[in-house]
């Protein structure tokens, strides 16, 4: 199947640094990544969709200004958190779909650790 | 709304038996249905997936599925279970439009013991 890289696996920060997380499609292109909240034993929580070259689209209830996210070509989408915060802290994990295709392809996950 | 449910938070099964997960989902039309599996401190790996055709679809890992249309379901099966399978394990649906997210069940954690 289809890779999905994500880095870093682990970071921890300090409170009020900013941290960028990457997503890259190795073999194929990613018209359109996601971004998801997971939270210990439960399941994905959305936080943005983005397609490339376009703004993305955030859930209800996610900070655009402290969970900037940029896509800027069909392989790499960036997640960056402003401003973090001990309550940022959790696990997160990319996803890319090539259209049309319906299924998703996930990155590892990075887990953010704020201090 | 489309949602899908997974009943069970937690199972245990003993190594050797068969398993079975279950999965319904709630949606006007046939979605695309995916199993995926996720160890700790991991992100998901794609087990199996139904779009069309055959409603038993076979998958990674000994896995296996079947999609009843008449009771919304799409059941994980395997028929021994292995130490290495307790993970959690997530069903998924994506409606007929390739650019929105997929739906997630809440997961179902799976413990294997000896």
């Amino acid at each position: 199947g289809a890779v999905v890289s994500q880095h870093p696996s682990r970071v921890i920060c300090k409170s009020g640094t900013s941290v960028k997380i990457e997503c890259r499609s190795l073999d194929f292109q990613a018209t359109t990544m996601f971004w998801y909240r997971q939270f210990p034993k439960q399941s994905l929580m959305l936080m943005a969709t983005s397609n490339e070259g376009s703004k993305a689209t955030y859930e209800q209830g996610v900070e655009k200004d402290k969970f900037l996210i940029n896509h800027a070509s069909l392989t790499l989408s960036t997640l960056t958190v402003t401003s973090a915060h001990p309550e940022d802290s959790s696990f997160y994990i990319c996803s890319a779909r090539e259209r049309p295709l319906p299924e998703a392809f996930f990155g590892q996950g990075t887990r953010l650790t704020v201090v | 709304a489309q949602s899908v449910t997974q009943p069970d938070i937690h199972i245990t099964v003993s190594e050797g038996a068969s398993l079975e997960l279950r999965c319904n989902y709630s949606y006007g039309a046939t979605p695309y249905l995916f199993w995926y599996v996720q160890s700790p401190g991991q992100g998901l790996q794609l087990l199996l997936k139904y779009f069309s055709g055959d409603t038993l679809v076979q998958g990674i890992k000994g896995f296996e599925a079947e999609f009843k249309r008449s009771q919304s379901s799409f059941n994980l099966r395997k028929p021994s279970v292995h130490w290495s399978d307790a993970a959690e394990y997530f069903c998924a649906v994506a409606i007929n439009q390739a650019g929105t997210a997929l739906i997630f069940g809440k997961g179902t954690t799976l413990s294997v013991s000896s």
